[in-house]
């Protein structure tokens, strides 16, 4: 059964430094999103992208996130400075069709992101 | 503001009983409900998803979920546990029209202990 892959597993970074988490949707998925969810937390919408631009962000996806699809099959999240409060387990995920439509969003098993 | 709430942060089971794992919701409109597990070191699979119909709906690994609109409330269960169920439980919302179409709303997790 085709499935979501994320890597790395783990990244542990310095605060300021840059980071890119990578992700590998599955091959005929047209919609992609990342979430992510801070230890304790509920887990977060940041992204969807479709057709190579965002389709929607939420407030916590600022101008320190990108997202962006290199070439057929990657799908990355670059944090450019990496905070403290930016420690959290990230979340890829995709969709076949339409993401306001009753597709199911099929997830990545994450990247654990910390930050020092 | 849209909101999922699982009031229950742990949910204790004898194998072979039922459970029933709670999650109701808040939202303008009408929702596409879902349910998803977290085993550990492992990301979020897809069990099941209501999206219009038959209140009662079927899913995966022998998991059920009933959809009461009057009570909002989308609970999760299945007849018999088994140790292997023994997992993180998320229940998810998503509009079906109008605002933010795309991004799933979880809750913040239940988390089901199955005793042998």
């Amino acid at each position: 059964e085709p499935e979501v892959t994320q890597t790395p597993s783990h990244q542990v970074t310095q605060m300021g430094q840059e980071v890119i988490l990578r992700c590998v949707p599955i091959s005929n998925h047209l919609y992609f999103y990342w979430y992510r969810q801070i230890l304790g937390q509920k887990v977060e919408f940041l992204v969807s992208f479709y057709n190579n631009e965002i389709s929607e962000k939420s407030e916590i996806f600022d101008d320190q996130f990108s997202v962006e699809r290199p070439d057929g099959s990657n799908f990355t999240l670059k944090i450019r400075s990496t905070k403290l409060e930016d420690s959290a387990m990230y979340f890829c995920a995709s969709s076949l069709r339409k993401a306001g439509g009753t597709d199911t969003q099929y997830f990545g098993p994450g990247t654990r992101l910390t930050v020092l | 503001a849209q909101s999922v709430a699982q009031p229950e942060d742990q949910v204790n089971v004898a194998e072979g009983n039922p459970l029933t794992v709670k999650c109701t919701y808040s939202v303008s409109g009408n929702p596409y409900l879902f349910w998803y597990v977290q085993y550990p070191n492992r990301g979020l699979q897809f069990l099941l998803k209501y999206i219009t119909g038959d209140n009662l709906v079927k899913g995966s690994y022998g998991f059920e979920a009933e959809f009461n609109k009057s009570q909002t409330s989308f609970h999760l269960k299945k007849p018999s546990a088994l140790v292997s169920d023994s997992a993180l439980y998320f229940c998810a919302v998503r509009l079906s029209y109008g605002g933010s179409q795309g991004n799933l709303i979880f809750g913040k997790g239940t988390k089901l202990s199955v005793k042998p």
